[in-house]
């Protein structure tokens, strides 16, 4: 079945310490963006990308990187310049030959001890 | 830039409408989506207009006024499972997404 997965579901990880969240799509979308949720709050976006091997810094990037060598991939890099890294991270794809519509991936909590 | 302002909560019971708005002030206007988020799961796409007017997809409806940069998301029939999180969103590119309403849906 086509879809995006992110792993893992729940991630801990110390303070200080860099994490990578995996985001893979196998959809065939060009486009492909990360976003943080806070607990009642909306998405923000983190960076974006509209083809392999470029990207672009969205609202909230500071703190954050990325890489797009691969058109299926797209992974997040949360460093330890993040101030505040607890939070819910999606991924998700669009395919911008058709329709804006984001298709988004499960979702990782990722919580800073 | 862009901002998308929605109420923060709507209650409702089985059975009733409800209508969740978004009222958006943006620099160039590239059609209004609406989103569904149950808690801790991931947003799925429920409904787009680009144009004036209703948009109907079963029991979900959504409509749009450019001229009072306006829309809403119309819940008929409702159930227990709406009970979730509804985001309105705009943007080319790349979405900026509303404050979020949360419904409640009681018996």
């Amino acid at each position: 079945d086509g879809g995006i997965t992110q792993s893992p579901k729940y991630l801990f990880r110390k303070e200080g310490q860099n994490v990578t969240l995996s985001c893979e799509q196998n959809l065939n979308h060009d486009a492909m963006y990360w976003y943080r949720q806070d607990p009642g709050q909306g998405l923000r976006l983190i960076y974006y990308s509209q083809i392999v091997n470029d990207f672009q810094k969205g609202d909230i990037a500071e703190g954050y990187s990325v890489s797009r060598e691969k058109k299926e991939s797209f992974p997040l890099t949360v460093t330890s310049a993040q101030k505040n890294p607890t939070a819910f991270y999606l991924c998700a794809s669009v395919d911008t030959a058709s329709t804006d519509t984001q298709y988004f991936g499960p979702g990782t909590r990722l919580t800073v001890l | 830039g862009q901002s998308l302002e929605q109420p923060s909560e709507v209650t409702a019971v089985e059975g009733a409408i409800v209508q969740i708005n978004c009222t958006y002030q943006t620099s160039g206007f590239y059609g209004l989506s609406w989103y569904q988020q149950h808690d801790g799961g991931a947003p799925t796409f429920l409904s787009y207009n680009a144009l004036d007017g209703l948009e109907e997809t079963g029991r979900f409806s959504s409509f749009l006024s450019r001229s009072d940069s306006y829309g809403y998301l119309l819940l008929q029939e409702l159930q227990m499972k709406d009970s979730a999180s509804y985001f309105c969103a705009s943007g080319f590119q790349k979405l900026v997404f509303g404050t979020g309403t949360r419904l409640l849906v009681s018996p």
